[in-house]
């Protein structure tokens, strides 16, 4: 079973706007959750966390907010440029070990 | 360059064939992860080390893999006799211990058995 998913494969964005990826979970021993980037070819870059005792965190363009009623994060890039574009994980941490999401591709087009 | 690297960064080899990765922490990170990534997938927890101690496996560790840190520093991934189903990115992570959530990574081995 999938304890974490994301359930968008692809989003496109025009560059400037917002772009708001989701990820939805169902184990509630998760403390911590993640959001990172990949390029084709590197590992996943660590972009932003939240615990899981707060509602919502933000690192410039990056935002990530949780609803733990709902078993939902999402990550809010504003303004969403095009060297954003690559393939967005989001993370839970249960105990240090993370189980990772399926990956949506955000492509930011100029 | 004081990030986590990885070698080989690709490994193709036949079906049996024993492989070994290396993966080479930050060097004040005591923390040691190893992951699994397949074709449109996240990656996989496989296993991690605190120090020298091997802490956690996954249940998709099977007897056919072996990982050690024998000093705390670097790490070895071993897949004995190897399948078609190993076929995969393998990836290295480290982290500290007390924000053991916040975990780089390397780039990653892609590993091939034909």
């Amino acid at each position: 079973d999938q304890q974490v998913k994301q359930n968008s494969p692809s989003l496109s964005v025009q560059e400037g706007r917002i772009s708001i990826l989701n990820c939805d979970y169902t184990n509630s021993m998760f403390d911590y959750f993640l959001w990172y980037k990949k390029y084709p070819a590197e590992g996943p870059t660590f972009l932003i966390s939240i615990s899981s005792i707060k509602d919502k965190n933000e690192d410039g363009r990056f935002t990530v907010f949780l609803n733990k009623s709902a078993k939902h994060l999402s990550l809010h890039i504003v303004p969403s440029q095009p060297g954003d574009s690559a393939v967005y994980f989001c993370a839970a941490s249960e105990r240090g070990m993370l189980t990772f999401g399926g990956g949506t591709r955000l492509m930011v087009k100029p | 360059d004081t990030g986590v690297s990885q070698d080989p960064r690709h490994k193709i080899t036949k079906r049996g064939q024993n492989v070994t990765f290396r993966c080479d922490p930050i060097s004040e990170h005591n923390r040691l992860y190893w992951y699994r990534q397949t074709l449109g997938q996240g990656p996989e927890f496989l296993t991690y080390f605190q120090n020298e101690a091997q802490l956690e496996k996954s249940r998709l560790l099977s007897d056919r893999f072996s990982a050690e840190r024998p000093k705390g520093s670097f790490s070895t991934l071993e897949i004995q006799r190897t399948e078609q189903g190993d076929s995969a990115m393998y990836l290295c992570a480290s982290s500290l211990a007390d924000s053991s959530y916040e975990q780089y990574f390397g780039p990653g081995t892609r590993l091939t058995v034909t």
